[in-house]
């Protein structure tokens, strides 16, 4: 069965710089979640989607947007990224109030 | 806000143990709860998803129970194997705004040695 696809898996960035996270929902899955979890820290929820509006905010700095395309794929845009940024950066899909399938995670290091 | 807590947070047994992982929220109002394992650097794989109206689920090994009054579920490991080795992750969730949103415990590291 399809999965989650988050890329890339690993990314490595300057203090400053950006990155851009990826992730493709499962097939008619229609609302995206994205997740942070920092070094032995427990999942936090960033922001969520629902066919491509914003549904929910969590504690997504201002640094960081996000936004879901028409065919429902994500981007996580962080700007000005600082060290306490890297983290494991997971995606979520599932179809409407329902239960969320977890991708493999982007792992963010920041230097 | 919903604060859930996860005891205890490391633990390490060996081979053929059978174990109790407990998890603790403080608002009942959550719609479903959620157990995960995680390995180390890797992505959530659900292990068993509990509705709000139901008391435990089972698979294989594993047997979760709810109890929502008092904010507690339990997860059940029946004669561990080094390969239950992970990190075990509860979660809460609540309806906001239209979508499911968790909360997350903190885990716990589980180490089962031959």
């Amino acid at each position: 069965a399809a999965g989650v696809i988050q890329s890339p898996r690993h990314l490595i960035k300057e203090k400053r710089e950006t990155a851009t996270l990826k992730c493709y929902p499962i097939p008619r899955h229609d609302t995206v979640y994205w997740y942070q979890q920092g070094p032995g820290q427990d999942p936090q929820f960033l922001i969520s989607f629902y066919e491509k509006m914003q549904s929910d905010k969590g504690s997504i700095p201002d640094r960081f947007s996000a936004q879901q395309f028409s065919d429902y794929h994500s981007e996580l845009n962080m700007s000005s990224l600082e060290l306490g940024d890297s983290a494991l950066y997971f995606c979520a899909s599932s179809p409407v109030a329902n239960e969320q399938f977890f991708g493999p995670g982007t792992r963010l290091t920041v230097l | 806000k919903q604060e859930v807590t996860q005891i205890p947070a490391a633990l390490s047994v060996p081979e053929g143990e059978n174990l109790v992982l407990n998890c603790s929220f403080t608002d009942s109002a959550i719609y479903n709860l959620q157990w995960f394992r995680q390995d180390p650097g890797k992505g959530l794989t659900s292990l068993l998803l509990i509705q709000s109206s139901q008391r435990e689920q089972t698979s294989g090994r594993l047997n979760a129970s709810l109890d929502k009054s008092s904010g507690r579920s339990t997860l059940y490991i029946a004669a561990s194997q080094p390969g239950d080795s992970a990190t075990y992750l509860c979660a809460v969730w609540r309806l906001s705004g239209g979508s499911y949103i968790p909360t997350f415990g903190r885990g716990t590291s589980l180490i089962v040695h031959p």
